[in-house]
């Protein structure tokens, strides 16, 4: 079964500082991955996603994500946080070719704070 | 817009009655999913299907909620005999079958209030 954890419920950045994410999976099949990104009385939006192609892999606004299959991790990063990243993260894992499970699996989200 | 629409953006309803949300997904899109995302938490996989065939089912949706998607295209979940633990947002969320094309767009979501 798939699942991921975001290891942290609230991250608070200064504007201009880097930004780092964290998220961690399971999953007993090669897992698509992906990060969206919810802001306030908005739709969910997507970042970025990986699936198997490199593991490196880039996102809109600038964000980032490396796919590191020894550690199940794939954390999110940024070099530098502007105001307007300020918002809800979601890590999500999917199983490929539908698997037995057709689903996206949500991690609880990381609250994202930047201060001026 | 060619995204993903739902109606309506919010409900509010007394305890007891039943409501029925409908979602429009991206036209070629094939997969159409329902999700259910309370205060302060990620979206909680409720159903899914591909083309009219509902697919998988949580053990969220309780025997008061169903879903359909008659034709292959729209969607609508109706929850009866509402509760106020059914307070929450609903999304919806279209996606492409196919290898790679697990990529899902999301609706805005329709906010249901029980009173």
């Amino acid at each position: 079964a798939q699942s991921v954890t975001q290891l942290d419920s609230h991250v608070s950045v200064s504007e201009g500082t880097p930004v780092l994410l964290r998220c961690n999976y399971s999953s007993s099949y090669s897992p698509s991955l992906f990060w969206y990104v919810q802001h306030p009385n908005k739709g969910l939006q997507l970042l970025l996603k990986y699936t198997s192609a490199a593991t490196l892999v880039k996102g809109i606004n600038g964000f980032e994500a490396e796919f590191k299959k020894s550690e199940t991790s794939f954390h999110l990063t940024k070099p530098s946080a502007h105001m307007s990243d300020a918002a809800e993260y979601f890590c999500v894992v999917s199983a490929p070719y539908g698997g037995s499970q057709g689903n996206l699996i949500f991690g609880k989200g990381t609250k994202l704070s930047v201060k001026p | 817009d060619t995204g993903v629409s739902q109606d309506p953006r919010h409900k509010i309803t007394k305890r007891g009655q039943n409501v029925t949300f409908r979602c429009d997904p991206i036209s070629e899109h094939n997969r159409l999913y329902w999700y259910r995302q309370t205060l302060g938490q990620g979206p909680e996989f409720l159903t899914y299907f591909q083309n009219e065939a509902q697919l998988e089912k949580s053990r969220l949706l309780s025997d008061r909620f169903s879903a359909e998607r008659p034709k292959g295209s729209f969607s609508t979940l109706e929850i009866q005999r509402t509760e106020q633990g059914d307070s929450a947002m609903y999304l919806c969320a279209s996606s492409l079958e196919g290898i790679g094309n697990t990529e899902a767009f999301f609706g805005q979501g329709t906010r249901l209030t029980v009173v």
